[in-house]
């Protein structure tokens, strides 16, 4: 089966910019996850969704960050304006259900760099 | 909120040396947990998972961990490194009952020499 799929790998935009970056899960699975992690630091939950509703998005750093799953199907998490310290890989991660018994399948991550 | 802890940043070893990287988690119910390996330029990828039952897991690659309730942990190991098991290693807990929002560790980068 296709894994899941993100794109950009890499975009370097400057600060005040916009970015869009997009997820495609794996087909059927209503479950995706978005993650972030700054250098050398954790991997931090950022939202989840079940199929196209927001389950929870506590881990969304501020209102500058919005993130959608269009008709459940991919997702894109927008920056904008996008500051420094929004620097990092961003995952994805989809799953077929929602306690991981199955695991998590992530995409290769997206490297955004903002100077 | 729960956390994950690798005590471990940075380890480096020798081909066929022994390795156990350690993983302590804060949470007081019941968990899931799992470890992730990340090769270089690749992405993360299950290496194995405990939900129920046999404490000792075994996973890919010749890897396992051990769940020891009573320590909150969830240690990796594996007997005889190799120079392909270079890559950073990520532990992960999920809270069952709740949200399942898998939390991370901040990883172990894993350089093992020829």
């Amino acid at each position: 089966e296709a894994g899941v799929t993100q794109f950009p790998s890499h975009s370097v935009i400057e600060k005040g910019q916009t970015v869009t970056l997009r997820c495609d899960p794996i087909s059927g699975h209503d479950n995706l996850y978005w993650y972030r992690r700054v250098m050398g630091k954790e991997i931090k939950f950022l939202l989840h969704f079940v199929k196209e509703s927001k389950q929870d998005e506590s881990g969304m750093p501020n209102n500058r960050f919005l993130a959608e799953r269009t008709g459940g199907t991919y997702s894109t998490l927008k920056v904008q304006p996008a500051e420094l310290e929004d620097s990092g890989v961003y995952f994805c991660a989809s799953s077929q259900e929602g306690t991981g018994r199955y695991g998590y399948t992530f995409g290769s991550g997206t490297r955004l760099t903002v100077v | 909120a729960q956390s994950v802890s690798q005590h471990n940043h940075h380890v480096i070893l020798s081909e066929a040396a022994s390795l156990e990287l350690g993983c302590n988690y804060s949470y007081g119910g019941t968990v899931n947990l799992f470890w992730y390996v990340q090769y270089p330029g690749q992405h993360l990828q299950l290496l194995l998972k405990y939900f129920s039952g046999d404490p000792l897991v075994k996973g890919i690659k010749g890897f396992e961990a051990e769940f020891i309730k009573s320590k909150f942990s969830f240690n990796l190991r594996k007997p005889s490194v190799q120079w392909s098991d270079t890559a950073e290693y990520f532990c992960a807990v999920n809270p069952w009952g709740g949200s399942y929002i898998p939390t991370f560790g901040r990883g172990t980068s894993l350089i093992v020499h020829p």
